[in-house]
């Protein structure tokens, strides 16, 4: 079965210091890797993906996430923290295979807080 | 561009009242569409998704029901509310069926409280 792993609820950061949200993924073959950032009443806005090709993917707003096959992970990572990057953050994946259906399977989410 | 709008954005109802919850996608053709909940502001859990006009795949057996009317519209109903369906609810889209590696996009949501 697919399915996606946000270990931490919530993760404290220093603005300026690095942050990284964490992702484990389970999935049949290649698969698709995505995050989305959630603000408070607001819908999910896409952060970046992972398809194919280099491991490490640039997205919106500095985001950047990392591929690694060996450990099946795809953690998110920001050099420095920024205040206004306190959201809910979702890690999704979707299987090769799955047809034309585009159906994601996301992790619970991570809640990040920067302290100012 | 492409944008996608929800409304209600808040609403609170009673129980044993009906719903209906509407979406609508603009500048795009054949999206698929997905409606999720999501309870206590963390997971989300998808409820309907839709490939065609008329065509409506539900994920968990519930109060509610899902109708795509129009290739860009897509609404949530519910005859008769319960507690627990109170959430907030997220619609959203994905470019043509068959490109298995497009991004879902979301709406701003629904605010659903049912008393």
């Amino acid at each position: 079965a697919q399915s996606v792993a946000q270990p931490e609820d919530q993760v404290n950061v220093a603005e300026g210091n690095p942050l990284t949200v964490k992702c484990t993924y389970s999935v049949s073959g290649n698969p698709y890797l995505f995050w989305y950032v959630q603000y408070p009443n607001r819908g999910l806005q896409f952060l970046l993906k992972y398809i194919t090709g280099d491991n490490l993917v640039k997205g919106s707003y500095g985001f950047e996430a990392e591929f690694n096959k060996s450990q099946t992970s795809f953690h998110l990572k920001k050099p420095s923290a920024l205040v206004s990057d306190s959201a809910l953050y979702f890690c999704a994946v979707r299987g090769r295979g799955s047809g034309n259906t585009g159906k994601l399977i996301f992790g619970q989410g991570t809640t990040l807080q920067v302290k100012p | 561009s492409q944008t996608i709008h929800q409304w209600p954005a808040t609403l609170v109802q009673p129980v044993g009242s009906p719903l209906s919850l509407e979406c609508t996608v603009e500048g795009t053709s054949n999206p698929n569409l997905y409606w999720y909940r999501q309870a206590a502001g963390r997971g989300l859990q998808l409820l309907f998704y839709s490939v065609g006009i008329g065509q409506i795949s539900s994920e968990v057996p519930q109060n509610l029901s899902a109708s795509r009317p129009q290739d860009r519209q897509f609404i949530l109903s519910s005859k008769k509310l319960l507690l627990s369906d109170s959430g907030f609810y997220l619609c959203a889209w994905s470019p043509l069926a068959g490109i298995s590696t497009d991004t879902q996009y979301f709406g701003p949501g629904t605010r659903l409280t049912v008393l």
